[in-house]
């Protein structure tokens, strides 16, 4: 089946302490973002892949890292987590940029909350 | 910048009733538009996009949009909403393009939709 995978669905962890929220698709896009949801902000993008080694920074990517190393994985690292990255977080996948043309699949989303 | 608007956040609907959620869109020329659906503990699903052409577009799940350039307005409609339509609906635009080549979307703020019996 074709998806996007995301690990761990939900995460509760305390201020400073290092995170990987891992992100993976199956169906060999070139394309990968991370999204960020909060109530009434609607969703914002961090960080974006056009291919391997090519990445590239959204609207919010303080305090964010992302590395592409293979095609299929896309993972979000907080090096220092605080709470102000309490959110949801979305990876997507599509098969090539650009977007308007290529639909973007969604990962389930992971639940963090940074105490 | 580019941007759009969803100005309702939460409307409760009756199952057979029809339905329409506003968007207004914020862009000089032509946008790209589009509407994604999340359903509880889910993903954000496309429902239908629009670019150019035929200004009524048609989506999966019965959904259709219509772009109205004198209004800036893109909203989704169905003609009789079932008890799984209730989620929250998003529009996007894209708003600006990366030397890259990377389209960024621009979401709303969401609409919940809710499904009374």
């Amino acid at each position: 089946e074709a998806q996007v995978t995301q690990n761990p669905r939900y995460l509760i962890t305390v201020t400073g302490k290092k995170l990987t929220v891992t992100c993976s698709q199956n169906m060999n896009h070139e394309y990968m973002s991370w999204y960020r949801q909060d109530p009434g902000l609607g969703l914002r993008q961090i960080y974006y892949s056009m291919n391997v080694e090519v990445t590239d920074k959204g609207d919010v990517p303080e305090g964010y890292k992302v590395s592409r190393k293979e095609k299929r994985n896309f993972p979000l690292i907080l090096e220092s987590p605080s709470p102000n990255q309490t959110s949801l977080y979305f990876c997507a996948s599509s098969l090539s940029p650009p977007v308007s043309y290529n639909e973007q699949f969604f990962g389930p989303g992971t639940r963090l909350t940074v105490l | 910048a580019q941007s759009v608007t969803q100005p309702d956040i939460h409307i409760t609907v009756s199952e057979g009733a029809s339905l329409e959620l506003r968007c207004n869109y914020s862009y000089g020329a032509t946008p790209y538009l589009f509407w994604y659906v999340q359903s509880p503990g889910q993903g954000l699903q496309l429902l239908l996009k629009y670019f150019s052409g035929d200004t009524l577009v048609q989506g999966i799940k019965g959904f259709e949009a219509e772009f109205k350039r004198s209004q800036s307005s893109f909203n989704l409609r169905k003609p009789s909403v079932h008890w799984s339509d209730a989620a929250e609906y998003f529009c996007a635009v894209v708003s600006s393009i990366s030397n890259f080549g990377n389209e960024k979307l621009t979401f709303g703020t969401g609409t919940r939709l809710t499904i009374i019996p």
